[in-house]
C-alpha cells in the first residue's frame, strides 16, 4: 500500500519557473527519500533526507521535512526541459522497506 | 558499473504462460528489491531480500508469484500461470547495506494478453 500522497498529481511550468512538489505521510519515519521517473525508465535517486534534519539541497534541488506535520516538499529552482519526468517521494522506516507515494507528473515547456 | 541490470526488457506473452524475470544487482549490495508499477496502484513492493535471503514477501500479490536469490549476483521473479491483469512494469532495484538509497534498474516491461 501506498504512505506517501503528492501534490499536485501534474504540474506544467515554464523553463526557467521554479517547481514545487509536496508529499505527506502517514506513519513515523526515519528518512525521506524523493527519486525521479523519466517516461519508460527506472527511478533515479535524487535526495534523502532524515527525520532530524529539517532542509537539505542539492544543487537545483531543496527539500523539507516536517515530521510534525508528516509533509515534505521538494523544490527546484529554475526548472530545465530535461527536468520533465515523475517525482516519487518514498518513505523509510524501522525495516528496509521504501514505501512510494503516488507521484508528480512535471512537465516542463521550453 | 552497468548498474541494476534486467531482462527481458520487454515480454508479450498469453495468459496461462509462465514468466520469468531476472535481475542482476549491482556488486557489492547485499539488499535486493522487486516492485511493481501500474497505473491504478503505482510502485508497490513485491518483496526484498537480505545477503539473499528472503525477507518479506507479504507484497506478493498470490502463489503464483514465486522469487528466488540463488546468489548475491542473481534474482528471478517468476510467475506462472500469468493472467492478463498481471500486466505492468517489474522493477528491480539494489542497495548495499547500511545505505538508504535504493539503485533501480531499467524495468521489464509485461504484457499478458
Amino acid at each position: 500500500s501506498q504512505q506517501g500522497e503528492e501534490d499536485p498529481q501534474a504540474l506544467s511550468i515554464q523553463e526557467g519557473e521554479n517547481a514545487t512538489m509536496n508529499c505527506s505521510y502517514k506513519t513515523s519515519i526515519n528518512n525521506l527519500q524523493w527519486y525521479r521517473q523519466n517516461s519508460g525508465r527506472g527511478l533515479v535517486h535524487l535526495i534523502l533526507i532524515r527525520s532530524n534534519e529539517r532542509e537539505k539541497h542539492s544543487g537545483r534541488l531543496r527539500v523539507t521535512l516536517d515530521t510534525s506535520k508528516k509533509s515534505s516538499s521538494l523544490l527546484i529552482t529554475a526548472s530545465r526541459a530535461a527536468d520533465t519526468a515523475s517525482y516519487f517521494c518514498a518513505t523509510g522506516g524501522d525495516t528496509d522497506k521504501l514505501i512510494f507515494g503516488t507521484g508528480t507528473r512535471l512537465q516542463v515547456f521550453p | 558499473d552497468a548498474g541494476v541490470i534486467q531482462s527481458p526488457r520487454h515480454e508479450v506473452t498469453e495468459m496461462g504462460q509462465e514468466v520469468t524475470l531476472r535481475c542482476k544487482p549491482i556488486s557489492g549490495h547485499n539488499s535486493l528489491f522487486w516492485y511493481r508499477q501500474t497505473m491504478m496502484r503505482g510502485l508497490e513492493l513485491l518483496i526484498y531480500f537480505n545477503n539473499n535471503v528472503p525477507i518479506d514477501d507479504s507484497g506478493m500479490p498470490e502463489d503464483r508469484f514465486s522469487a528466488k536469490m540463488p546468489n548475491a549476483s542473481f534474482s528471478t521473479l517468476k510467475i506462472q500461470p500469468s493472467e492478463p491483469r498481471d500486466s505492468a512494469v517489474y522493477f528491480c532495484a539494489s542497495r548495499a547495506q547500511g545505505g538508504g538509497t535504493q539503485y533501480f534498474g531499467p524495468g521489464t516491461r509485461l504484457l499478458v494478453l
